[in-house]
């Protein structure tokens, strides 16, 4: 089993729909959890993070993380063309001494919103 | 502000060489961890460097090594070329002890090994 589960899509919307990315994970050491986009042969670009569970909004994205399940969640309101690319979620533990250890991913789920 | 740049974009190699990739941090960033992305895969760490050392190693091999300079740049070099290297080479920066999760990444360097 990997330690981060996201299904690869691709996952075609219309345009204006509400869409919902999940992740599971299995490690419970981890404490931080981002969303990157990243378009086609770029670089991820940091969209939100999340320390532990709860929700955080920012604009049209909500993010979710739920400890107990281990499950975390990404929600595009009024989705754009724009917003079709690959969305990767991402987990970090984070120890007591401070500092942090490099991100664990996803594979990305391939989003497309069509016109 | 400059964010992470990355040298050379491309290249194209031949298997059993050697290569050498470039990463300039994000201003303010003491930091830089370095990631290996295959085709339809999310990124994989590598390793990080923090005040000219390495921090933390991912699950590679010793072909695989780093250096970080002064001035926080950094290179990774990868030895004895497989064509499994061929990839999309991330490096990524941050600042040490506030809000260190918060990983910022460059472009990328695309690798072909043939």
């Amino acid at each position: 089993q990997k330690e981060v589960e996201q299904d690869p899509g691709p996952l075609s919307v219309p345009e204006g729909a509400i869409v919902s990315l999940n992740c599971t994970y299995s490690n419970s050491a981890f404490q931080y959890f981002m969303w990157y986009r990243q378009y086609s042969r770029k670089g991820p670009e940091l969209l939100m993070y999340t320390y532990s569970s709860g929700n955080k909004e920012d604009g049209r994205f909500t993010a979710q993380v739920d400890k107990s399940s281990k499950y975390i969640s990404l929600f595009i309101r009024d989705s754009q063309p724009s917003d079709s690319a690959t969305y990767l979620c991402a987990m970090i533990p984070m120890y007591s001494g401070g500092g942090a250890d490099g991100l664990t991913f996803g594979k990305g789920t391939h989003l497309i919103i069509q016109p | 502000d400059a964010g992470v740049t990355q040298s050379p974009t491309h290249l194209i190699k031949t298997r059993g060489q050697q290569v050498t990739l470039r990463c300039s941090p994000k201003s303010g960033h003491d930091t830089v961890s370095w990631y290996q992305q295959a085709l339809g895969q999310g990124p994989q760490f590598i390793f990080q460097y923090y005040e000219e050392e390495e921090r933390q190693r991912g699950n590679f091999p010793d072909r695989f090594s780093g250096h970080q300079f002064p001035n926080y740049s950094s290179e990774l070099n990868v030895n004895a070329l497989l064509l499994g290297d061929s990839a999309l080479y991330l490096c990524a920066s941050s600042f040490l002890g506030r809000n260190s999760y918060e990983q910022y990444f460059g472009p990328g360097t695309r690798l072909t090994v043939t």
